[in-house]
C-alpha cells in the first residue's frame, strides 16, 4: 500500500518558470490538501479539496493553482515561480468520517527557486 | 478564526527528564485534536489524537476544554523523541490547521 506519493522529491527552478508538483493517494480518501513548511512558520495550508471537482483556498493560495479531476490525484501548479516559494511542500489526504480524520502525508517536495 | 498556538519554538530537556509541549487552540465548535511528529528527514505522522485517549511511545495528551489546551506530556524523555511536534485541531469539513511546531531536543 503506497499511501500518499509525491513527485518529485527535489526540484530547482529559475524565477518565472512554472511546474507541477504531483500528489497521488491510493486510499480512496475524499480530502486532500497541500501545505508548505517554512522554518519558524510551521505548516501553512495552500489549497485543499473535499472531493473530486471541488477545491478551495487555504491560508497562502497566491501563486498556486490546483485541480481535482479524480479522487486519487491532486496536483499543485506553480504558475510563475518566485524565490518566496522556496519551501518544502507536503501533500496530505484524509478519509471523511463525519468530518476530517487522521491525515496521511507524502514524503515532501523540497523546492528551491533561484 | 481557527488558531493554534505552540508557544515554544525549541524545547531542550535532558534524557530522563519530563517533557511538556504546550498547545492552545481557538476553535469554534468541538474540534478533534491531534499531535503530529516529524522525525529528521521523514514525513509527518500522527502521534496521537485526543478522542483515542491512548498513550503512544509514552506520550499522552489531555484535552482541557476550559483552558482550550491540548498539551503533550511524557514523564521520561528519550533521545529518540527528538523531533518536530505539531499540534493540529480539526473540525467539520476543513483540513487540519497546524501550529508553528515545537522542536524537541533531548540531550544525553
Amino acid at each position: 500500500n503506497a499511501g500518499v506519493t509525491q513527485t518529485p522529491k527535489f526540484q530547482v527552478l529559475k524565477t518565472g518558470q512554472s511546474m507541477t508538483l504531483q500528489c497521488a493517494q491510493d486510499m480512496n480518501h475524499e480530502y486532500m490538501s497541500w501545505y508548505r513548511q517554512d522554518p519558524g512558520m510551521g505548516l501553512r495550508l495552500i489549497h485543499y479539496s473535499v472531493g473530486a471537482g471541488i477545491t478551495d483556498q487555504g491560508e497562502v493560495p497566491n501563486g498556486y493553482n490546483v485541480s481535482r479531476s479524480t479522487t486519487e490525484d491532486f496536483p499543485l501548479r506553480l504558475l510563475s515561480a518566485a524565490p518566496s516559494q522556496t519551501s518544502v511542500y507536503f501533500c496530505a489526504s484524509s478519509k471523511r468520517q463525519g468530518g476530517v480524520t487522521e491525515a496521511f502525508f507524502g514524503q515532501g517536495t523540497r523546492l528551491t527557486v533561484v | 478564526a481557527q488558531r493554534v498556538t505552540q508557544p515554544e519554538k525549541l524545547l531542550s530537556v535532558f534524557k530522563g527528564a519530563p517533557v511538556e509541549l504546550k498547545c492552545n487552540y481557538s476553535y469554534s465548535g468541538s474540534p478533534e485534536l491531534f499531535w503530529y511528529v516529524q522525525y529528521s528527514r521523514q514525513r509527518l505522522q500522527l502521534l496521537l489524537r485526543h478522542i483515542s485517549r491512548e498513550s503512544i511511545k509514552g506520550f499522552t495528551a489531555d484535552l482541557n476544554k476550559g483552558e482550550t489546551s491540548f498539551h503533550l506530556k511524557k514523564p521520561f524523555a528519550q533521545e529518540e523523541d527528538s523531533a518536530m511536534y505539531y499540534c493540529a485541531p480539526s473540525g467539520g469539513n476543513t483540513p487540519l490547521v497546524f501550529g508553528k511546531g515545537t522542536r524537541l531536543s533531548v540531550i544525553a
